[in-house]
Formats: structure tokens, sequence, C-alpha cells
């Protein structure tokens, strides 16, 4: 499987924007790559996927490098509301057989401060 | 409308007892996960479904773990012979398809093992 390097954790003031890295240096051609965040005794929600052109929805925005070796999610204004843990996700395009599960790894717990 | 539904939200059993965990998808949704998690740990995965059957089992960490969904809606986790190693929240998850799209994430059940 494609693994995903993120740092452990990162704080960030309230109403101030975040970015959130993630290395993924041995992405394949067919791999999205999908960002989940935690809320505290929450299941995962999906935040953004993309696979090679930079995205944004209501949530966030997903800045991918040209080579797609790494990315940024962008919150553009942090609420104490997105005090999580994101997860950062590689997920194979053949959605068949073994390949169509989300693989977590630990994540990055962000920390906002009033 | 109404999400992943999953029950009990806690349940302590005693080591060497039989548990199961009920999970009921959003409707229409073909795909079902389960994942469970520790403390402190991301979800990992155990095994998922596509309709009735059981795409990817690879994740069950043993044969005292099993999971059915008999009609392609509803799906059971059952653990035979509890340990305390199988304290964790378990969560599932279920999607449109396997054919890319976000999961949507249950709360979870959360399994003591005494």
């Amino acid at each position: 499987d494609a693994k995903t390097t993120q740092p452990n954790s990162m704080e960030s003031n309230e109403e101030e924007p975040v970015h959130l890295p993630c290395n993924h240096s041995t992405i394949s051609g067919t791999d999205y790559i999908h960002w989940y965040r935690q809320l505290p005794s929450q299941g995962p929600e999906y935040v953004i996927h993309g696979l090679t052109s930079n995205v944004n929805n209501r949530m966030a925005s997903l800045a991918i490098a040209e080579d797609r070796k790494s990315s940024t999610l962008i919150l553009h204004r942090a609420t104490l509301r997105d005090a999580a843990v994101y997860y950062c996700i590689l997920r194979n395009g053949n959605y068949g057989g073994s390949q169509g599960n989300l693989i977590f790894g630990k994540g990055t717990k962000l920390s906002v401060k009033p | 409308g109404a999400g992943v539904s999953q029950t009990p939200s806690n349940k302590v059993t005693e080591k060497g007892k039989y548990v199961e965990l009920r999970c009921d998808p959003i409707s229409g949704h073909t795909a079902l996960y389960w994942y469970r998690q520790s403390l402190g740990q991301g979800p990992e995965f155990l095994i998922y479904f596509q309709g009735t059957g059981a795409a990817d089992d690879s994740g069950l960490p043993n044969d005292r773990f099993f999971a059915v969904r008999p009609e392609g809606s509803v799906s059971t986790l059952k653990i035979q012979r509890t340990e305390r190693g199988d304290s964790a929240v378990y969560l599932c998850a279920s999607s449109p398809s396997l054919a890319g799209g976000e999961l949507f994430f249950g709360e979870g059940s959360r399994l003591t093992v005494l």
C-alpha cells in the first residue's frame, strides 16, 4: 500500500489559515489523495479528495504538488470546531478487490487556540 | 436523512464472551466497511463488503472475528471468545459504491472487555 507521512501535531490560532502537509512520495498514477478528519469521540468525516488538480469545497482546499508527491490541506479560517485529527490517505482509483478500502495512518492532531 | 447507525454505542463484556456489533448503513449504499480504533491510533481496516459479499477481509485479525451482511444492508460484526486486547472502538462506514466517493462513518461501538 502507498504510504503517507504527516506531522504528529500542529497548532493554529483561531481565524487564521492552517496548512496541513502530507508527503506521499510513492504515490502511483491511479492513487487519489483523500483527507478525512476525526473530531473527539466521533467517527471520521470526509473532508476533500483530489487526483492532480487543486480542489476546493465548502470545508477546505486541497493543493497538490505538480509531481503529486506531496499535498497540503488548507483550512482558510480555523475555528475551534476544526480541532481534530486530520488523516491524509491514498486510495487507489481501481476500486475492486483489496484496493477499495481506506488505510488510515496516525494523522495530524490539530489544536486551535482561541 | 439518517446517517450510519451503530449499536450498541457501548458494550462491556467479560473475557471469553461472545459479542455482536450491528451496523445500519445509509439506505442504498452498497459498500460497507468495518474498522476498529484503539486509543491514540488511526482506524484499522478490518473488512469491507460490496453487497452481500466480503470484497476484502484481509484485516480481520484472526478467526475469532467474523462479519456478515446477509441482505446487503445491515451488517453484524461477531467476535467470539473475546480477549482484553479486543477492547477498542469499532467503526462502521458505508459508501454509495466501491467506485470512489466518500465513506460515511458511524459514531462507533465502544467495546470494553474486562
